[in-house]
C-alpha cells in the first residue's frame, strides 16, 4: 500500500534560518505529491504540489522537488520567519484513482 | 460565511451520548470528507461523499455515522463513542473526487469523550 514518512518533530529555529523537513514515500506507480500546512487553530491548506518527476512545486518562499529516483518531497525554505511555525503534512496520490494518504505530520516552530 | 465551516469547534461528551458534528462548504463543490487527526498519528481519511453518494468508507466504526442530504453539507453521527476516539475531526471539500483536486479543509472539531 501507500505510504508517507516524514521527520518527527518538532523543529525549532531561529528566524532567518534555513529549513529542510524530510519527505520520503512508498507508492504504486508515479504518484503526485503535496505540501499541506496547518496553521494553529485552523484546518489544512495546500501549500504546494508536484505532479511529474523532477517537478518543483513553489510557493510563499517553500519549495520542494519530487525525486522518483530517491523517492523523496523534501520541503525547503531559505529564511523561515515567526508566521511560518505550523505543522506541515506531505501526502500522495496515487494514479489508480486512491484517496489522499498523509505522513505524520511536522510541527515547526520559529522563534524571533 | 466562506470555505468550509464546521460546528460545533469543540464537543465534550460520554461514551452513552449522542452528538452530531455538522460541516458546511460555500465553494461549489461536490465532493466532501471527513478526516481523524489523533495525536502523533496520520491523518486517517474516514468517508468520503461525491454528489451526495458515499463512495468511500475506510473500515470505520459504526458508532461513526455519516449523512450527506447535499453537496454543501455534511455530517458525522456520533453514539456509544469511547476515550479512543477523542480527537480532532476534520472536514474537507473539492470539486470532484480526483485527489488531484485540491481539497479544502475545515478547521475542525474537537472532540473529546469521557
Amino acid at each position: 500500500g501507500n505510504s508517507v514518512t516524514q521527520m518527527e518533530g518538532p523543529v525549532t529555529l531561529s528566524e532567518e534560518a534555513f529549513l529542510t523537513i524530510n519527505c520520503t514515500y512508498t507508492a504504486t506507480g508515479y504518484p503526485s505529491l503535496f505540501w499541506y500546512v496547518q496553521y494553529p487553530g485552523e484546518g489544512l491548506q495546500l501549500l504546494l504540489k508536484a505532479t511529474k518527476a523532477d517537478d518543483k512545486g513553489s510557493n510563499k518562499g517553500f519549495e520542494a522537488t519530487y525525486r522518483k529516483e530517491t523517492t523523496s518531497f523534501h520541503l525547503e525554505k531559505g529564511s523561515v520567519q515567526v508566521s511560518d511555525s505550523a505543522v506541515y503534512f506531505c501526502a500522495l496520490s496515487d494514479n489508480a484513482g486512491n484517496m489522499l494518504t498523509f505522513g505524520g505530520g511536522t510541527r515547526l516552530m520559529v522563534k524571533p | 460565511e466562506t470555505g468550509v465551516t464546521q460546528t460545533p469547534r469543540h464537543l465534550v461528551m460520554g461514551m452513552t451520548n449522542k452528538k452530531s458534528l455538522k460541516c458546511e462548504q460555500h465553494l461549489g463543490h461536490n465532493a466532501m470528507y471527513w478526516y481523524k487527526q489523533s495525536a502523533k498519528k496520520p491523518l486517517e481519511l474516514m468517508f468520503v461523499y461525491n454528489f451526495k453518494e458515499q463512495t468511500e468508507n475506510n473500515s470505520v466504526p459504526s458508532r461513526f455515522s455519516p449523512e450527506c442530504p447535499n453537496s454543501s453539507h455534511l455530517f458525522l453521527h456520533l453514539h456509544t463513542l469511547q476515550p479512543e476516539d477523542s480527537a480532532l475531526y476534520l472536514c474537507a471539500s473539492s470539486q470532484g473526487t480526483d485527489p488531484y483536486n485540491e481539497q479544502f479543509f475545515g478547521p475542525g472539531t474537537r472532540l473529546t469523550v469521557l
